[in-house]
């Protein structure tokens, strides 16, 4: 079945670039999400990109799509400590409604 | 209403008990979906309802599990004989027709 993979954890620095990847399976997804859970919290929509994009730039985040390897990532410039949260990749299956969430990746921003 | 309601936002009951979580979505949303969240990990898709049918109820982790929705609107997830393994916090969303899923809070539930 489909799958959504993304790293654990990721730790940055005030101020600098925060990198969050991710890798999915389906190979004709339509839609992929960034969704931003903080603690105690249901997820929010961060951003999204169409499949047929390759970048999507939304002030601060920046997204990269390379369809051919199947994988996503999130850029956070200048990384602040509000940006400290659980940050999902999810892939909407083509042809559906229904999504499928990664594990999620939790961004910790150190002062 | 505003956004999506769920309830009980907690809840404690005994192994082997009944449970039922309820989902208020926002109003005019065909998409309704249930995902399980245990402490530290993804979220595990567990069944989506376009209008009152589901399509697709392959995440249900077994036959103790069920889900239902009425008039397009509320829908109830219902947890027979609950175990340990049940505790998680469960988090409904809506959508109006795919694009972005609206979070509920969720219902933490805990089987002790």
């Amino acid at each position: 079945g489909e799958d959504v993979e993304q790293s654990l954890f990721l730790s940055v620095r005030e101020g600098d670039s925060s990198v969050i990847n991710c890798t999915y399976t389906d190979s004709s997804s339509t839609y992929l999400y960034w969704y931003k859970q903080e603690p105690g919290a249901g997820l929010q929509l961060l951003t999204y990109i169409f499949s047929n994009m390759d970048m999507k730039q939304d002030q601060r985040l920046t997204v990269l799509l390379n369809k051919k390897d199947k994988h996503l990532s999130l850029r956070i410039a200048d990384t602040q400590t509000g940006d400290s949260a659980i940050y999902f990749c999810a892939d909407q299956i083509s042809g559906t409604y229904k999504y499928i969430f990664g594990t999620g990746t939790r961004l910790k921003v150190l002062a | 209403g505003a956004g999506v309601s769920q309830s009980p936002s907690n809840k404690v009951t005994e192994k082997g008990k009944d449970v039922e979580l309820r989902c208020d979505p926002i109003s005019g949303h065909t998409a309704l979906y249930w995902y399980r969240q245990r402490l530290g990990q993804g979220l595990e898709f567990l069944i989506y309802f376009q209008g009152n049918s589901a399509p697709d109820k392959s995440g249900l982790p077994s036959d103790r599990f069920s889900a239902e929705r009425t008039g397009e609107s509320v829908s109830t997830l219902t947890i027979q004989r609950t175990q340990q393994e049940d505790s998680a916090v469960y988090l409904c969303a809506s959508s109006l027709s795919g694009g972005e899923l609206f979070f509920g809070e969720g219902s933490r539930l805990t089987v002790l």
